[in-house]
């Protein structure tokens, strides 16, 4: 079974640039999440989508990020303007379902952000 | 008050050795729990899931105390393949929350 795709795996920008990311999740996962992981720092959520839908947005830094997932598939998040801090793993991952039961998650390898 | 804290390590062991891992966590009304495996520059991987009477897989044993709010990871009889970064992780209805994780490290 094909696991989570995330490209590109590896990215420089400057800052003030823009990036955007790609995840593919597992076929017929509705539950997909990225997060953003800081070396030394458990993974932190930024967004998490039901089919196309956003559940969870609490910590997504709105003013410079931003994602989406038109057809309940595939996802793209966005950081516009970069800055040092946005240095970063990024990872998405997904689940069958979300919810409040066990509810394994699947992470891509990730795509490792470095804001010059 | 972090809302998933957990030893911060390194934890150094030689083969063989039994280490445990410790997690508290903030949220009273947290649902459910799991322990994350995360080797160097991998991604994270689900290694068990905790529940309330405790559970066994192998060597590893995880247990859950709600009244305290802490979970724990007991690792029996280390491998060199167990060198990893411990992930706990605090699920409060859609709400996952990720400790810093663990690191350990088993030598020969």
């Amino acid at each position: 079974e094909a696991g989570v795709a995330q490209s590109p795996r590896y990215k420089i920008i400057e800052k003030r640039q823009s990036v955007a990311f790609w995840c593919n999740p597992i076929s017929g996962h509705a539950t997909l999440y990225w997060y953003q992981q800081i070396l030394g720092q458990g993974p932190k959520l930024l967004i998490q989508f039901q089919n196309n839908g956003v559940v969870d947005d609490s910590q997504l830094p709105k003013d410079r990020f931003s994602a989406e997932r038109l057809k309940g598939v595939d996802s793209t998040l966005k950081i516009q303007p970069a800055k040092l801090e946005d240095s970063a793993v990024y990872l998405c991952a997904s689940s069958l379902w979300g919810g409040s039961s066990y509810n394994e998650q699947f992470f891509g390898p990730g795509t490792r952000l470095t804001v010059l | 008050r972090k809302e998933v804290e957990q030893d911060p390590g390194p934890f150094n062991v030689p083969e063989g050795a039994t280490v445990a891992f410790n997690c508290t966590y903030s949220n009273s009304a947290s649902q459910s729990f799991f322990w994350y495996r995360q080797d160097c520059r991998k991604e994270p991987k689900l290694l068990m899931s905790v529940y309330s009477s405790g559970n066994e897989d192998g060597r590893f044993t995880a247990q859950l105390n709600r009244a305290s709010q802490y979970i724990s990871l007991l690792i029996r009889d280390s491998k060199l393949s167990d060198s990893a970064t411990y992930l706990c992780v605090v699920n409060s209805g859609n709400d996952m929350r990720f400790g810093a994780g663990t690191r350990l490290t088993v030598k020969p």
